[in-house]
């Protein structure tokens, strides 16, 4: 199983549509999960961290299955400007079991059209 | 408050030639890592470091060296250019290990 693992997509929507991406990761002792978006021939940018009890941001929300080792992020009334690569991110471990660095999917792509 | 700023931008490479590019960041961020994204791919993690004086390989170090001589500075240095390394460059900080990156703009390398 790879450490992080997304549908590559493309997801194509009309606006205003909800459009739910998932992502399942390998190493059950991870702690710490994010969202980053990637616009075309940008660099990642934090979208939002991902909380055991789920989080909201507005018309995105998060959510985290430890069990199941699964992400979810679900974005709602989608708009144009949504149009992204949404990478998940969860972190790695240390051989002495700390918290180790990020590990990026490789992305999943949204593209909103009118 | 500029985060991280690598140069630079774009650069085209001869094969054989070597560059260094550059990352600084002002957030005091003690971990600092550099990333290669190639077309279509993901990122994947070249080197990191954890502290001033301290680097470590990441998942694809070969053909590349650093060094963190200073908190806010960590340069990327190839050596030999190939075609291989045709990618973008891609530096971040944090504070902690898993605590979000926040990501430079991006060097674009082209090897020809």
């Amino acid at each position: 199983r790879k450490e992080v693992e997304q549908d590559p997509g493309p997801f194509n929507v009309p606006e205003g549509a909800t459009v739910a991406f998932n992502c399942t990761y390998s190493n059950s002792a991870s702690q710490s999960f994010f969202w980053y978006r990637q616009d075309c021939r940008k660099e990642p940018k934090l979208l939002m961290s991902v909380y055991s009890s789920g989080n909201e941001d507005g018309r995105f929300t998060a959510q985290l299955n430890r069990a199941s080792q699964y992400i979810s992020l679900l974005i709602r009334d989608s708009k144009l400007s949504d149009s992204a690569t949404y990478l998940c991110v969860v972190n790695t471990l240390n051989y002495g079991g700390s918290q180790g660095n990020l590990i990026f999917g490789k992305g999943t792509k949204l593209s909103v059209k009118p | 408050n500029a985060g991280v700023t690598q140069t630079p931008k774009f650069r085209i490479l001869k094969i054989g030639q070597s560059m260094t590019l550059q990352c600084t960041q002002d957030m005091n961020h003690n971990y600092m890592y550099w990333y290669r994204q190639d077309p279509g791919m993901g990122l994947k993690l070249i080197y990191y470091s954890v502290g001033a004086g301290i680097t470590d390989k990441g998942e694809v170090p070969n053909g590349y060296n650093v060094s963190r001589s200073t908190t806010e500075d960590f340069p990327l240095r190839l050596e030999l250019a190939a075609p291989s390394q045709t990618s973008v460059y891609f530096c971040a900080s944090s504070p902690t290990a898993s605590y979000g990156y926040t990501f430079g703009s991006g060097t674009r390398l082209t090897v020809v």
